[in-house]
């Protein structure tokens, strides 16, 4: 149980395009989602936490208008990437907890590969 | 922020147990210890959480002492397939259960 799913597994675009990423909790609702960045040879950064029917919470450093979060669901949270650019080419992965909870373990979904030519 | 500092790497040979200890100095009360794995151009996966004591499920043993300060994750008897980068997180109770990535332990499983 508690799988997390994320489409597409890479993605190449051009500069100034707009890429969505979907994160999907395949078997448990998911109030809480989380999503995460990570560069070549370095830890995952926390870039915001999604709570399903509100705004994402970014943090600090991360642009909330380039990087457009949606939890429309207990099951779904989108990443948008507005007008990217090739330092934006990353891994970005989601995670997703039954609740915005300390002891509730947090799945990680595949990760996404993003890059822009 | 309860920052998490464990060694950037180590090295083990199969059939060994390896050992990672973590340091939390500055966890607060209610926070949980976590800790995953992650392989190459994958996603984490988690691998076991505590508060206190002893906690052991199927793959991993975690050892909290009674301060809280510090942790140790053990893995029996390694094999190869367990090269990869091992994560020690404190799971903020006061932020919605937020995770902080450190650079982690980079794990070497030699034959």
């Amino acid at each position: 149980g508690a799988v997390v799913s994320q489409h597409p597994s890479w993605v190449i675009c051009k500069s100034g395009t707009s890429v969505k990423i979907e994160c999907r909790s395949l078997d448990f609702q998911a109030t809480t989602m989380f999503w995460y960045r990570q560069f070549p040879k370095q830890s995952l950064m926390l870039m915001a936490t999604s709570n399903e029917g509100s705004k994402a919470t970014y943090e600090q450093g991360v642009e909330k208008d380039k990087f457009l979060i949606n939890h429309a669901s207990l099951t779904l949270s989108t990443l948008t990437v507005t007008s990217a650019h090739p330092e934006d080419s990353s891994f970005y992965i989601c995670s997703a907890s039954f609740s915005a909870g300390a002891e509730d373990t947090q799945y990680f979904g595949p990760g996404t590969r993003l890059t822009v030519l | 922020l309860a920052k998490t500092t464990q060694p950037i790497s180590m090295d083990s040979y199969e059939g060994q147990e390896v050992n990672i200890t973590c340091s939390h100095n500055n966890i607060a009360t209610n926070d949980y210890i976590t800790w995953y794995q992650q392989f190459p151009s994958q996603g984490p996966r988690f691998i076991i959480q505590g508060y206190k004591t002893k906690v052991t499920n199927e793959v991993a043993s975690l050892f909290i002492p009674a301060d809280r300060k510090s942790s140790t994750l053990s893995l029996p008897r390694v094999s190869l397939s367990d090269t990869a980068v091992y994560y020690c997180l404190v799971a903020l109770y006061n932020q919605g259960g937020k995770l902080i990535f450190g650079q982690g332990t980079e794990l070497s499983v030699k034959p």
